[in-house]
């Protein structure tokens, strides 16, 4: 069965730290997208990444980058230099092609908490 | 601009009562899906829908009920069966092919 799970469900740092949020899936797939979701106080949720299962390839963007990595089914978001406008909650989903129903499997979510 | 109308942004309801969250989308695309957050959870599926005149349970469907007669509209009503209502709800929607998922602001629910 498919499953997300987010092991961290706090986190508080200080302003300017680096933080690294943890994600680990399950699924029998071969083939399936991942994603991380930022959703602020504001309750939507803002789309930061899609990654498909055939690129391991990691990713910067600014001060995000994302470490994929098959072998141990994690797919980890490390924001560098840390914001108080990073404050919000976190998701991982997991979505899996077979059938293409679309469903998106979230884990937990990890509240972050940037103090300045 | 293109994008999920989720109407409205706060509700309260009676216990008992039934109630129906709305969900508009202008993007064209084929499926729509209605998620549920509970505080400190993630979000869990309660229907999907890829085409018109046709949906399916997801993993919290009980209590809940869904149509979707036409394609830029999947509402979502909570009914009197649904022990816990009190939550905050998400719309979504994706294209046919792809994985280009869109997400309204949400509704978010209390019933006292």
């Amino acid at each position: 069965a498919q499953k997300v799970t987010q092991a961290q469900t706090e986190i508080s740092v200080v302003e300017k730290e680096d933080v690294t949020l943890d994600c680990v899936y399950e699924t029998r797939d071969t083939t399936y997208y991942l994603f991380w979701y930022k959703q602020p106080p504001s309750g939507e949720l803002v789309f930061l990444i899609r990654r498909n299962s055939f690129d391991e390839q990691n990713e910067i963007s600014g001060r995000y980058s994302w470490n994929f990595q098959k072998s141990t089914s994690s797919f980890n978001f490390t924001i560098t230099a840390s914001q108080v406008v990073d404050s919000a909650v976190y998701f991982c989903a997991l979505s899996e092609v077979s059938g293409n129903t679309g469903k998106l499997i979230f884990g937990q979510g990890t509240t972050l908490q940037v103090k300045p | 601009d293109g994008g999920i109308t989720q109407s409205p942004k706060y509700l309260f309801r009676k216990e008992g009562q039934n109630v129906t969250l709305s969900c508009e989308q202008n993007l064209n695309h084929d499926a729509m899906y209605w998620y549920r957050q509970d505080p400190g959870q993630g979000l869990r599926l309660i229907y999907y829908s890829q085409i018109v005149n046709d949906f399916q349970k997801g993993d919290i469907a009980e209590g809940y009920s869904v149509s979707r007669e036409k394609k830029e509209s999947f509402p979502l009503t909570v009914t009197s069966a649904q022990k816990n209502p009190t939550a905050f709800y998400l719309c979504a929607s994706r294209p046919r092919q792809g994985h280009g998922y869109t997400f309204g602001s949400g509704t978010r629910l209390t019933v006292v």
